[in-house]
């Protein structure tokens, strides 16, 4: 079946350096999801990408989909402590009434 | 806020015993999906409802089964607890019927713990 993997798993940032995390599905995806998940809480939408090779910005997120639609990655510039949380990607399948989750990165911002 | 609503949203039962957990969708959404979110994992499928009738499944056993009704709202039941069923189980509701191409609005979960 379709698997969605996230690297890192965990990642210690000082706070006001930049922090990454790539997805990687196994199978090509007609979109991809980011979610925010803080500590506690739930997964809130951040942001779908569609197009081949899109780069979409959010303030200092910049989210991208890989030329042939099966990686992208999340880069934060300059985190700060608001940041902290895990942040997951998914991708539909064929059908698109599921999405598949990747394991996440969960971002730790030291003051 | 999502206007996604669970309960309850923590509870506790013992091996073998049976729970319902309920969701009411966001206004104006008819499509409800369920997921199960171990500790530290992602959030994994575990089945969809659209129009009342189940649009979709995971990889879960039939002990894992639902119902959505006329307005939309939802309920989860899993039989014949085990101890691996500890997880944080989200709702979430969608517009279109297709929720893998639109933005899922997450409640804030009914965290389960099997003893």
């Amino acid at each position: 079946g379709q698997q969605v993997m996230q690297i890192p798993q965990y990642q210690h940032v000082q706070e006001g350096e930049d922090f990454t995390t790539y997805c990687n599905s196994s199978t090509t995806l007609s979109n991809i999801q980011w979610y925010k998940q803080r500590p506690g809480g739930h997964p809130v939408f951040l942001i779908q990408l569609v197009k081949s090779g899109e780069v979409k910005k959010q303030k200092r997120l910049t989210f991208q989909f890989g030329e042939a639609k099966k990686n992208s990655s999340l880069h934060i510039t300059a985190t700060q402590t608001t940041d902290v949380g895990t942040y997951f990607c998914a991708g539909p399948n064929n059908a698109g009434n599921m999405l598949t989750f990747g394991g996440g990165t969960r971002l730790m911002v030291k003051p | 806020e999502t206007g996604v609503t669970q309960s309850p949203t923590h509870l506790i039962k013992t091996r073998g015993q049976q729970v319902t957990l309920r969701c009411s969708s966001q206004s104006g959404h008819n499509t409800v999906s369920w997921y199960q979110q171990a500790l530290g994992q992602g959030p994994q499928f575990i089945f969809q409802y659209y129009r009342e009738e189940e649009n979709g499944r995971g990889n879960f056993p039939p002990r894992f089964s639902g119902l959505q009704f006329p307005n939309y709202s939802s309920e989860l039941n899993v039989n014949a607890l085990e101890l691996d069923d500890s997880a944080l189980y989200l709702c979430a509701s969608s517009t279109p019927r297709t929720s893998g191409s639109g933005e899922l609005f997450f409640g804030e979960g009914s965290r389960l713990t099997v003893l």
